[in-house]
């Protein structure tokens, strides 16, 4: 099985400030990476799909890049509503596995 | 607007047998792969279970491998989870989720999720 690492797994930031997370498989995966963020009560929701693109009606200020094993996404100028966790998966081969989280907080 | 409810969470014993159903409307439910995925409280999200659009091929998380079973039924919509000698380490919301692209396989990202039903297994 190929796993997701992704770091760090709890991060403080403040409205306007710029974020990275940092995600490594253990084996290659070309751009089979996606990205998702969920808030307690509702549905994850997928922002980046194959590593770099921006999924329909998710704000510019997502980006992700990465290729092979290192993926990173990024935020661009915080939100309020962008405090929530984030979590990478892979989407290369079976089983399908997650990162296991990075808690965004304010 | 493209839709998943799931259905079919509860409380079980350890060693029991539970079903969830998952009913899809809003796109064409067929053209597309699909998942259950669950997080534990206070954990996080992890993959179930996958299958291919038109059911000829699945996959399982080692963890639920030889215990879970996923199928569909593409004249009903709906995607099936059916649970047989559960833990107390199954217990989590489960979610399911659409392939964000239209062909065979499960995958890929997953772009449309159900609100999630809630399994509880304990004695």
């Amino acid at each position: 099985d190929i796993q997701m690492t992704q770091s760090p797994s709890s991060l403080s930031a403040s409205v306007g400030d710029r974020v990275t997370i940092t995600c490594r498989a253990s084996q290659r995966i070309a751009r089979n990476l996606n990205w998702y963020q969920h808030k307690p009560g509702k549905a994850p929701k997928l922002l980046i799909y194959a590593a770099t693109s921006l999924q329909s009606g998710v704000p510019s200020r997502f980006s992700g890049s990465g290729f092979a094993t290192d993926f990173t996404l990024t935020l661009s100028g915080l939100q309020p509503e962008d405090f929530a966790t984030y979590y990478c998966q892979q989407s290369y081969s079976s089983p399908i596995t997650f990162g296991q989280g990075t808690r965004l907080e304010i | 607007e493209r839709q998943l409810v799931e259905s079919g969470g509860g409380v079980v014993r350890p060693g029991g047998s539970l079903r969830l159903s998952c009913a899809a409307s809003g796109f064409t439910f067929e053209d597309y792969g699909m998942s259950w995925v669950r997080q534990v409280s206070g954990k996080g999200l992890e993959w179930v279970a996958g299958i291919k659009w038109n059911g000829d091929n699945t996959g399982y998380a080692d963890s639920v491998k030889g215990r879970f079973t996923i199928s569909r039924d593409n004249v009903k919509n709906s995607l099936y989870l059916q649970m047989n000698s559960l833990r107390a380490e199954d217990t989590a919301l489960y979610y399911c989720a659409k392939a964000r692209s239209s062909g065979p396989d499960y995958l890929f990202g997953m772009d449309v999720w159900g609100q999630g039903t809630t399994v509880t297994v304990s004695s």
